[in-house]
């Protein structure tokens, strides 16, 4: 089936531009997370969605982040005000209720966003 | 707070030859810990889980990590490795949720696997 998908690909902004990144999550997963990938740093939480569930947003780096998920599938991760340090993969993964258990989550391929 | 340490940057091991991609961990309460692996221009992909029972785990490709409690470590290993095997390793772990059921990953270890 589908995998998780993530649109654009690449992105290329001018510092102080918006952004908006888009994440589509396996059908069916109602867990929804969003990291960056910086070189070197590893993977950093940013949000966490499940379900109707208020947000887990304890990750976001400033309030120039915020992210939605619509209809408790489609995730949009906004980024205002875009700075140079914002440079970097963003990537989107959702797996099956964390309520319910402890399941792997399922990555997206990331969009590579380079701000100049 | 939660923590996951990745001690190694980079590790190097002879194809057919046993490797240990170390991790250790740190949280409050029982951990459930995970190792994903991603290949050059591939998303990350999920390789084992351990979440309570044996502390031997197996995984996809051949892969199975111990669990440790009382040296909080979760090494990955393999007795053979492969060219194939090549790639950034992650370590992740998610502690008893108190409020949250957040992830923390490593920095990650990148795995060469020398013909």
């Amino acid at each position: 089936g589908a995998g998780v998908s993530q649109s654009p690909s690449n992105k290329v902004t001018e510092k102080g531009k918006d952004v908006e990144l888009r994440c589509d999550p396996i059908s069916g997963h109602t867990a929804l997370y969003w990291y960056r990938q910086s070189l070197g740093q590893g993977l950093e939480f940013l949000i966490y969605f499940q379900g109707n569930s208020a947000p887990d947003k304890s990750g976001l780096p400033s309030d120039r982040f915020s992210a939605e998920r619509t209809g408790g599938s489609v995730s949009t991760l906004t980024i205002q005000r875009t700075q140079q340090e914002d440079s970097a993969v963003y990537l989107c993964a959702s797996s099956w209720s964390t309520r319910g258990g402890v399941y792997e989550q399922y990555f997206g391929p990331g969009t590579r966003l380079t701000v100049t | 707070a939660q923590s996951v340490a990745q001690p190694e940057d980079q590790v190097n091991v002879a194809e057919g030859n046993p490797l240990t991609v170390k991790c250790t961990y740190s949280v409050s309460g029982n951990p459930y810990l995970f190792w994903y692996v991603q290949y050059p221009n591939r998303g990350l992909q999920f390789l084992l889980k351990y979440i309570t029972g044996d502390n031997l785990v197996k995984g996809s490709y051949g892969f199975e990590a111990e669990f440790n409690k009382s040296q909080t470590s979760f090494h990955l290993k393999k007795p053979s490795a492969l060219v194939s095997d090549s790639a950034l390793y992650f370590c992740a772990v998610r502690g008893l949720p108190s409020g949250t059921y957040k992830y923390i990953f490593g920095t990650g270890t990148r795995l060469k696997v020398l013909a």
